[in-house]
């Protein structure tokens, strides 16, 4: 079992409708969980951070966090065709509070 | 404000010379991460430095690989006698000393070992 497990994808989804992204990790240590968004050929770019659990909206994103499931998700509203890329999960390795594990990414295709 | 500044942004090394990769953390930051991403792959974590510590290189291979973050200047990401498994992109991150360690991304230099 890989530590950090994304559906590789493609998600495609239409524009306009809730793109649903979705991570799990196998450490029940970890504490910080985080969704990057990569462009091909671009570095990672941080979206959100979440700490606890339960859910955390800024803007159009929402990450969502269960502890008890090992669960962690990325909600997108109104999609637009400038979200297609892949987002990274990353999750803090143990008790460490640097190291992170990352997911190999979903692939998401908003359709216009 | 400036970000993370990495350079070069794309380096081409023939087999056995040296690559040397630099990063400038994000003003304010004293924390610097590198990692390496291979073609449709995830990032793997290489080392982790502060100012003249290395804190953490358990991701970083034994040979040929170092890292630096002296008192004054960028942080050095040195690999020796490259091999074409070495072709890449690197990345650095930075982030602040808070509880929390969110990490911000350079855009990365794209090692290329002919």
């Amino acid at each position: 079992q890989k530590e950090v497990e994304q559906n590789s994808g493609p998600l495609s989804v239409p524009e306009g409708a809730i793109a649903s992204l979705n991570c799990t990790y196998s450490d029940r240590v970890s504490q910080s969980f985080f969704w990057y968004r990569q462009y091909s050929g671009k570095s990672p770019e941080l979206i959100m951070s979440i700490y606890s659990n339960g859910d955390k909206e800024d803007g159009r994103f929402t990450a969502q966090l269960n502890k008890a499931s090992q669960y962690v998700s990325l909600l997108i509203r109104d999609s637009q065709p400038s979200d297609s890329a892949t987002y990274l999960c990353a999750v803090n390795k143990g008790d460490s509070n640097y190291q992170l594990i990352w997911g190999a990414g979903t692939k998401l295709i908003i359709k216009p | 404000n400036a970000g993370v500044m990495q350079n070069p942004r794309h380096l081409v090394r023939r087999r056995g010379q040296e690559a040397r990769l630099r990063c400038s953390p994000m003003k304010g930051h004293s924390h610097v991460y590198w990692y390496r991403q291979l073609p449709e792959e995830g990032l793997k974590f290489m080392v982790y430095l502060q100012k003249e510590n290395i804190i953490d290189e358990s991701g970083m291979p034994k040979e040929r690989f170092s890292a630096e973050f002296p008192k004054e200047g960028p942080s050095i990401l040195r690999i020796q006698q490259v091999v074409r498994g070495d072709s890449a992109a690197y990345f650095c991150a930075s982030s602040l000393q808070t509880g929390h360690y969110e990490q911000y991304f350079g855009p990365g230099t794209r090692l290329t070992v002919t």
